[in-house]
């Protein structure tokens, strides 16, 4: 398929663990972009990476969240020592400009859910 | 204040009928406002997105954005039961997205 992926489709952790997210965004797509999304928010936007270009941490609610983007491509976000509240459902979404007005497309999801 | 507010819903219409969703908005710098659909476990879907006030219509679909009031809406003509999904409003400066927290539809048959 020609679509965002992403991995795992499901998560369960225990409290306290590190968790790693994998997103592969449509080939050729400079811009990836997490967010996420609980029950009853709206998309909390988390990090933006656009080509090479430092990426855009704003939205990491803390400095348990880290992620990375290898190669231009693959992108893995990574929460360590997870806590209860960290559950959600984590969307990942590339567009092809640099100019932010590209249609985002997002990938399933990954529901996280720590216990 | 939230930088974009929606009504959750949820939203329950009959099929055939008009919807009217809305978003209103804090920001004036906003340059696009978007609307996405999405269904159950699956990620948001772009429906339209409009720069200027004014309507854009695809299909069964209209955004109307009226920047004068901060106001954003998204019409659905003849309402089908496969509508039924959250639709949520966004809207952004430059690299910045910004998400109502979605309306949740039932299109009854």
């Amino acid at each position: 398929g020609a679509g965002v992926s992403q991995s795992p489709s499901n998560k369960v952790t225990e409290k306290g663990k590190d968790v790693e997210l994998r997103c592969d965004p449509i080939s050729g797509h400079t811009a990836l972009y997490w967010y996420r999304q609980s029950l009853g928010q709206g998309l909390e936007f988390l990090i933006y990476f656009q080509g090479n270009s430092a990426p855009d941490k704003s939205g990491l609610p803390s400095d348990r969240f880290s992620a990375e983007r290898t190669g231009g491509s693959v992108s893995t976000l990574t929460i360590q020592r997870t806590q209860q509240e960290d559950s959600a459902v984590y969307l990942c979404a590339s567009s092809g400009g640099t100019s932010g007005i590209e249609t985002q497309y997002f990938g399933p999801g990954t529901r996280l859910l720590v216990l | 204040q939230k930088e974009v507010e929606q009504d959750p819903g949820p939203l329950s219409v009959p099929e055939g009928a008009i919807v009217s969703l809305n978003c209103t908005y804090s920001n004036s710098a906003f340059q696009y406002f978007m609307w996405y659909r999405q269904y159950s476990r699956k990620g948001p879907e772009l429906l339209m997105y409009t720069y200027s006030s004014g309507n854009k219509e695809d299909g069964r679909f209209t955004a109307q954005v009226d920047k004068s009031s901060k106001y954003i809406s998204l019409f659905i003509r003849d309402s089908q039961p496969s509508d039924s999904a959250t639709y949520l409003c966004a809207m952004n400066t430059g690299n910045q997205f910004y998400f109502g927290t979605g309306t949740s539809l039932t299109v009854i048959p």
